[in-house]
């Protein structure tokens, strides 16, 4: 049990749609950062959070951005999705000696 | 340049044998992270051990032990006497920096496959 839980487990979606992501973190975890992982990649970083602020951001355009609330949740938003924007998305949580991944949503742009 | 790589993409063995997965990286900062994740089919990262550049203990839980070498730069994991419940994919991270906000990025390798066969 990793404490941190992603809304929702699948998606489709049509291309030119917006989307958005959830994910709870655990409590007292105020990093939160966001990944991309398409079929048989790696997680690639999309960006992090800490403390409501975004304070790093990998190579994803403009489209892709989020949020982060005090309540130890995050969303993650994707404007004018693209076919390429299949993947799964994989939120994480950071404490002091672990970094716990949420199960991921699937998203499917069709 | 940060950069993650395990260079074994497939690796199969017959259950209660001993494997290691390899893991190479590359970095300019003194103070780092390293972790590293099991991936099954169901799509979690499950997280199995997070390491600091400063702590080159080797370390040893379970079945799973991990070797951290700085002067070779590797961070390698051995499963010893496999089940197939180890059939996963497994990688390798990075992350630079320590301290609070500045651990959430985390560079990855392209992963290894891991099939444990009956």
């Amino acid at each position: 049990e990793t404490g941190v839980t992603q809304s929702p487990t699948h998606l489709i979606k049509t291309r030119g749609q917006q989307v958005t992501l959830r994910c709870s973190s655990q409590s007292g975890h105020n990093t939160v950062s966001w990944y991309q992982q398409a079929l048989g990649q790696g997680p690639q970083f999309i960006f992090q959070y800490y403390r409501e602020e975004e304070n790093g951001r990998g190579n994803f355009p403009p489209r892709f951005s989020g949020l982060q609330f005090p309540n130890y949740s995050s969303e993650l938003n994707v404007n004018a999705l693209e076919l390429d924007d299949s993947a799964l998305y994989l939120c994480a949580s950071f404490g002091r000696t672990e970094a716990f991944f949420g199960q991921g949503t699937r998203l499917t742009v069709v | 340049a940060q950069k993650v790589t395990q260079a074994q993409t497939e690796i199969s063995v017959v259950e209660k044998e001993d494997v290691t997965l390899d893991c190479v990286y590359e970095t300019r900062d003194t103070t780092y992270y390293l972790f590293w994740y099991k991936q099954p089919p169901s799509g979690e990262l499950v997280f199995l051990i997070r390491r600091n550049s400063f702590d080159e203990q080797n370390e040893i839980s379970g079945r799973y032990s991990w070797n951290f070498q700085k002067s070779t730069s590797s961070f390698n994991f051995t499963i010893t006497a496999s089940q197939v419940v180890d059939s996963a994919v497994y990688f390798c991270a990075l992350s630079e920096g320590l301290g609070s906000g500045n651990t959430g990025k985390l560079i990855f390798g392209q992963g290894t496959t891991l099939q444990v066969k009956p």
